[in-house]
């Protein structure tokens, strides 16, 4: 079955703290791997997507992802964080399956509150 | 450039009226449009597939009857929610796809039936 598990609901780090967000897929193809971001009422935004090639994917506002298919995993990180980048993350799974292209799973979500 | 807008941003309709919520791909043409749904503090949900010119495919469990989907255009998809109900209170999300590329995802548009 195809699923994506995000474990945790909610993180609080401190601003200028390092921090990581895990992701867990099950996919039954190739995967294609996405990280989204979602202020309060907003839509979502795309922050970085692995398709293929380098493992280690570099995304906007200084956010990375590195795909380990031995661990199925795709965690998001950042070395230091700001108090703007508190909001829900959404981590995805999507690609060829079924004949159905670019269909999207979506985590649970993790919360992200930063402190000062 | 890759701009989708949804409108309305927020609507409050009355139990067992109907409501139409339009997803416009600004700048490109998308070839494929979806739905989805999101309950508070939850994920986003795929109610349903949808390309131009023909019939939506709706997930497993999604009342095709109940949420219309028209992608009449290759800028334009409405889902419009027959008879709603207050527990088909929710925020509806589309996303539009080019042709082998991701999708690009609106803002949203917040349901509260009463």
């Amino acid at each position: 079955a195809q699923s994506v598990t995000q474990p945790d609901i909610h993180i609080t780090v401190s601003e200028g703290a390092s921090l990581e967000l895990r992701c867990n897929y099950s996919y039954g193809a190739t995967p294609y791997l996405f990280w989204y971001v979602q202020s309060p009422g907003q839509g979502l935004q795309l922050l970085l997507k692995y398709f293929s090639g380098d493992t280690l994917v570099q995304g906007i506002k200084g956010f990375e992802a590195e795909f380990k298919r031995s661990q199925s995993s795709f965690n998001l990180r950042k070395p230091s964080v700001h108090w703007s980048v508190a909001a829900e993350y959404f981590c995805a799974v999507g690609g060829l399956y079924g004949g159905a292209t670019n269909k999207l799973i979506f985590g649970t979500g993790t919360l992200l509150a930063v402190q000062p | 450039g890759a701009v989708v807008s949804q409108h309305p941003s927020w609507v409050i309709c009355k139990s067992g009226t109907s409501v139409k919520i339009e997803c416009r791909s600004l700048d490109f043409q998308a070839t494929t449009m979806f739905w989805y749904r999101q309950f508070p503090k939850q994920s986003l949900m795929l109610m349903a597939t949808s390309n131009e010119g023909s019939k939506a495919t709706y997930e497993q469990g999604v009342e095709k009857d109940k949420f219309l989907i028209n992608h009449a255009s290759l800028t334009l998809s409405t889902l419009t929610v027959t008879s709603a109900h207050p527990e088909d209170s929710s925020f509806y999300i589309c996303s539009a796809r080019r042709l082998a590329d991701e999708q690009y995802f609106g803002p949203g548009t917040r349901l509260t039936v009463t």
